[in-house]
């Protein structure tokens, strides 16, 4: 089973709509980052967060990390079709042996309708 | 500044083949990992430099290798390329290496 679970897998909204992402795990979380991908291409950065409870937020997109440290949200508000694209968790799971290592969530696909 | 390159961006090539992928990192940056994307297993990691030395390793076989050069800048090399090879080669650098990671936008390689 994966270590890092997102849902949903996919997402169709209409454009205007809020949406929200979800990515859970089993373990503490050292660090999580939220990235955007456009199909075949790199992964543009988002927001990290690292504290129990810490909420940020980015023109329109706001991620929080509860405060157990192994649920992360990412909230759209007022989507548009600039949004659309895969966005995928990524998380520190900690440990020495763990140095740059990221465990990744498999994605949730983002199509906004106009 | 300018991004993390990748080159090349396309790579087609056979079955028992080799190849070697390269990575700038971005400048002032010491810490690159590599990671595989596939539909099916996802962004998974496969290693990680730092200032030279290998400090992690995922679970590939001994045919994915790495290197990193004193100016930071990474290769990897997979060598008697298979099928399931195929993938999306992504590099990622960061200025240390618990600090945010920034990406290259991919070498997608092809193995037929």
């Amino acid at each position: 089973s994966q270590e890092l679970e997102q849902s949903p897998q996919s997402l169709i909204v209409q454009e205007g709509k809020n949406l929200t992402i979800n990515c859970t795990s089993s373990k503490t979380l050292y660090g999580l980052y939220w990235y955007k991908q456009k199909y075949g291409e790199g992964l543009i950065f988002l927001m990290m967060l690292q504290k129990g409870g810490e909420e940020k937020s980015h023109e329109k997109i706001t991620a929080k990390l509860d405060e157990k440290k192994q649920q992360s949200s990412l909230h759209i508000t007022a989507s548009q079709p600039s949004h659309a694209g895969i966005y995928l968790c990524g998380a520190d799971i900690g440990g020495s042996g763990n140095t740059g290592k990221l465990i990744f969530g498999q994605g949730t696909t983002l199509q906004v309708k106009p | 500044k300018a991004g993390v390159t990748q080159t090349p961006r396309y790579l087609i090539k056979t079955r028992g083949q080799q190849v070697t992928l390269s990575c700038s990192p971005i400048s002032g940056h010491r810490s690159v990992s590599w990671y595989q994307q596939t539909p099916g297993q996802g962004l998974q990691f496969l290693f990680e430099y730092f200032s030279e030395t290998q400090r992690n390793k995922g679970n590939f076989p001994g045919r994915f290798s790495g290197r990193q050069f004193s100016n930071s800048r990474s290769e990897m090399n997979v060598s008697t390329l298979e099928l399931g090879d195929s993938a999306l080669y992504l590099c990622a650098s960061s200025r240390l290496s618990r600090d945010t990671q920034y990406f290259g936008p991919g070498t997608r390689l092809t193995v037929l």
